[in-house]
């Protein structure tokens, strides 16, 4: 089944304690992106890859750092959290193919920092 | 940069009723993609309807039609015969096939109810 998998989907930490949030998708898509829900905001983008060792930053970069090392995995990592990253975290991947242009979106992960 | 807005926080319905969700977006870009996601209390991030901006004619999915109006920059959804499992936030979308490629811009969202 073609899908996007992230983990975990529930975490609760505390201010400063590393933590890393991974993403998985089986689709052998080449652009890969990370999202943060807020209410009354939407979803904004956080980091894009368009493949491997390819990132680039989007609306909202602070405070995160993402990889790309391999084409089906891109993580984020938010090396030190703070209480205003309590989020919901969405993660997606689309290949570029004309009608196919369409993001997938993993579950997402609820994310608390006390 | 491109924006989207949503007007309508929040939306009611009866069921088997037609409802519509408006959207309006800005862009300088000439050739995008629009997009309605719908978020269930799952909170999954479900495609309803797409629709790329060179064609003229509007996207339909079974009861889900769009409005597309180009020089408007206004992006509508009808929903008809409303049914219970409707009941969501919807989201708009932008993505430009430029510089902008791969990159969603969202709308703050509608809240839509659908009453029995």
């Amino acid at each position: 089944e073609a899908q996007v998998t992230q983990n975990p989907r529930y975490l609760i930490t505390v201010t400063g304690k590393k933590l890393t949030v991974t993403c998985s998708q089986n689709m052998n898509h080449e652009y890969m992106s990370w999202y943060r829900q807020d209410p009354g905001l939407g979803l904004r983008q956080i980091y894009y890859s368009m493949n491997v060792e390819v990132t680039d930053k989007g609306d909202v970069p602070e405070g995160y750092k993402v990889s790309r090392k391999e084409k089906r995995n891109f993580p984020l990592i938010l090396e030190s959290p703070s209480p205003n990253q309590t989020s919901l975290y969405f993660c997606a991947s689309n290949v570029q193919r004309g009608s196919t242009d369409t993001q997938y979106f993993g579950p997402g992960t609820r994310l608390t920092v006390l | 940069a491109q924006t989207v807005t949503q007007s309508q926080p929040e939306m009611s319905v009866q069921e088997a009723e037609t409802v519509t969700l408006s959207c309006t977006y800005d862009t300088s870009e000439s050739n995008y993609y629009l997009f309605w996601y719908k978020q269930p209390p799952s909170r999954q991030m479900i495609l309803v309807i797409r629709q790329e901006a060179y064609k003229q004619q509007n996207a339909t999915e079974n009861r889900f039609s769009v409005n597309f109006q180009k020089a408007a920059k206004s992006f509508s959804l009808k929903i008809s015969d409303s049914q219970l499992g409707d009941t969501a936030m919807y989201f708009c979308a932008f993505m430009g096939r430029g510089t902008s490629y791969g990159k969603l811009t969202f709308g703050q969202g509608t809240i839509l109810t659908v009453h029995p």
